[in-house]
């Protein structure tokens, strides 16, 4: 029983060309987050909505955008790829953001830029 | 700035103990997790504490000391199946959740 499922698993786009990852989720969580991780560093938060609300990480490239037509789907637009976005996208999700609230994850894309 | 400290790597025996640290510095306070992440796989949640002391599940237990910004996972009766990295995250006090860059544990026969 997938909680939060992510599509592709893997993904191998062009440089400089657009591409979207999907996440959807099962658990009608309210918050959704999208991590950025690199072989052997630390998730890094590149946004999350709480309901509709869209809160983006200061450091994040404008390149990356999402979108979150409704509860269970969210999106993350890559618009032009570098090398340097090669990576395991992994999004998230969590009831709400309070105290103790713990994080559900999805299985994560693995992204390759050629 | 936000900081979380965890040895890269470390290296036990099937059946023993080993104990894992993570110190933080964060904007705050709202409590600490310990993830388990499998290579190419997702984490997936071990525990959670906000209060000092020990909380215990099964074979894993996580401590912790907020006057030393400090925190151990603690694994009993190591298995194969414990090789993976394992995540120290803070949710700091505007709830934003921040990651170390994990442990990885090597596990012998």
């Amino acid at each position: 029983d997938a909680m939060v499922i992510q599509n592709p698993r893997y993904q191998v786009t062009q440089f400089g060309k657009p591409v979207t990852l999907s996440c959807s989720q099962t658990l009608n969580h309210n918050v959704m987050y999208w991590y950025q991780q690199k072989s052997s560093q630390a998730p890094k938060l590149l946004f999350h909505y709480y309901d509709k609300d869209f809160n983006n990480e200061a450091d994040t490239p404008d390149n990356f955008q999402s979108r979150r037509p409704n509860t269970s789907f969210c999106f993350l637009d890559i618009r032009s790829p570098g090398l340097g976005d090669a990576a395991m996208y992994l999004c998230a999700t969590s009831r709400d953001a309070g105290t103790g609230v713990f994080q559900y994850f999805g299985p994560g894309t693995r992204l390759t830029v050629t | 700035g936000q900081n979380i400290d965890q040895p890269t790597e470390m290296t036990a025996t099937e059946g023993a103990i080993v104990q894992i640290n993570c110190t933080y510095q964060t904007s705050g306070f709202n409590g600490l997790f310990w993830y388990q992440q499998h290579a190419g796989e997702a984490p997936t949640f071990l525990s959670y504490n906000v209060l000092d002391g020990l909380e215990e599940k099964g074979r894993f237990s996580s401590f912790l000391s907020r006057s030393k910004g400090y925190s151990y996972l603690l694994l009993k009766e190591l298995q194969m199946k414990d090789s993976a990295s394992y995540l120290c995250a803070v949710r700091d006090y505007r709830d934003k959740i921040i990651f170390g860059k994990g442990t990885r544990l090597h596990i012998l026969p």
